[in-house]
Parts: C-alpha cells; sequence; structure tokens
C-alpha cells in the first residue's frame, strides 16, 4: 500500500504565478516530512522540511504547509521560475515516534512544468 | 568533491551475474542510505546504516541484497544473481546525523539483459 501519495503526475503552471504540489500520507506515525526537487539522470535534491508540531515553514520562495488531521501537506512556489521545472518529491518519515524504519518513504512524484 | 558520490553510473550486465554499487557519502556524515527508483515509481527505501552498523535492514528486496559500509564512509551495496527486476537506478544518500535532512548523489543505474 502506498503510504505517501502525490495524486498528480503532472502540473502545468505559468511563469510567474503560484505553483501548489500537493501530497497526501496515511500513517499517523509519521512526523517529519521533506520535499525534493529532481532533475533527470541528477539525484534529488532537498528542498525544504518540517516536522509535525509546525504547520509552516518558509523557505525564500518555497513554503510548506502541513495539516495533521488531513493527513495533507503542500509546497507553494512563488513566483515560479523556468529553472522550477523539474519531478517533486514528497517524503516522510516516523523520526521523532521511531514507530518506522530510518528511511523516507517517498510519494511518486508531481512533474512540474513552468510555462514562460 | 562536496557531495555524494557514486560509482558507477551505468553498470549493463547479464542476468545471473554479481554486481557491486559503490557509494562514497559526504565527508563527516555519520548516516548512510540506499534507495532505489524502478521506472515510473517513488524511491524505494533499501537500507540505512548508523556508522557501519546496519540497524534497519528491513527495505532489503531479497538476501541476494547484502550491504556493508567500512571505516564509517563508503558503502557497496551488492546484488547477487542479478534478474531483470533489479533493473533500476540505484541512490544512495547520506546526512551528518539521522535527523537530518537526506542528500542525495546522482545514482547509479542498472540494466540487466
Amino acid at each position: 500500500d502506498q503510504q505517501v501519495k502525490q495524486n498528480s503526475p503532472s502540473l502545468s503552471v505559468q511563469e510567474g504565478r503560484i505553483s501548489i504540489l500537493n501530497c497526501d500520507y496515511t500513517n499517523s506515525m509519521f512526523d517529519y516530512f521533506l520535499w525534493y526537487k529532481k532533475y533527470p539522470a541528477e539525484g534529488p535534491t532537498f528542498l525544504i522540511s518540517i516536522s509535525s508540531i509546525k504547520d509552516k515553514n518558509e523557505d525564500g520562495r518555497f513554503t510548506v504547509f502541513l495539516n495533521k488531521s488531513a493527513k495533507h501537506l503542500s509546497l507553494h512556489i512563488v513566483p515560479s521560475q523556468p529553472g522550477d521545472s523539474a519531478v517533486y518529491f514528497c517524503a516522510a518519515r516516523a523520526l521523532y515516534s521511531g514507530g518506522g524504519a530510518d528511511g523516507l518513504t517517498f510519494g511518486k512524484g508531481t512533474h512540474l512544468i513552468i510555462q514562460p | 568533491g562536496a557531495g555524494v558520490s557514486q560509482s558507477p553510473s551505468n553498470k549493463v550486465t547479464e542476468k545471473g551475474k554479481d554486481v557491486e554499487l559503490r557509494c562514497d557519502p559526504i565527508s563527516g556524515h555519520t548516516a548512510l542510505y540506499w534507495y532505489r527508483q524502478s521506472l515510473g515509481q517513488g524511491l524505494e527505501f533499501l537500507i540505512y546504516f548508523q556508522g557501519n552498523s546496519a540497524p534497519d535492514k528491513s527495505g532489503l528486496p531479497s538476501d541476494r541484497f547484502s550491504a556493508e559500509r567500512t571505516g564509517g564512509s563508503v558503502s557497496t551495496l551488492t546484488i547477487q544473481r542479478t534478474q531483470q527486476e533489479d533493473s533500476a537506478v540505484y541512490l544512495c544518500a547520506s546526512s551528518l546525523w539521522v535527523t537530518e535532512p537526506q542528500h542525495f548523489g546522482d545514482g547509479t543505474r542498472l540494466s540487466i539483459l
């Protein structure tokens, strides 16, 4: 069963507008969440993280929102730039609760395309 | 280099052969992880090292897969008697401590003929 789900395989956004990428999870033990960006033939690059004691974390153009009751998180990118075109992965782990493996559980990714 | 280094970047081998994949983590990082990404799938966790020990081997798909880490640094992932379903990109990541974000290498693309 898929414990981390990214239901949109792709998303197209105009340059300068806001990109919103969504992620849902099912495991209530997850307490630490990360977003990674991946270009073809490269490894994932860490973008931003959030722990379950917060509901928002911001870093420059990137903001992650966490809704624990809905088991939902989202990544907002504003303004979107052409270099943001990539595959974005949501990942989760039970870091502080210790209820799971020490590896990350990843979604299948969303391909973000920024249109000029 | 400053990042996680993996070798080889590409490996093509015949079914039934053994393969060894290498990961050189960021200097000073105590935690090391192996993942694999099959076509159209997300990353799948394989194994985690803290120092030289592997407290979590839960993700290894079969007993044909093994990994070791020596000197708290370089790690090798070995796949014995490879099968076609082993074809994937194998990614290594490291983090300063287990509580820190993981940083990934560019992976080894493994193709089993």
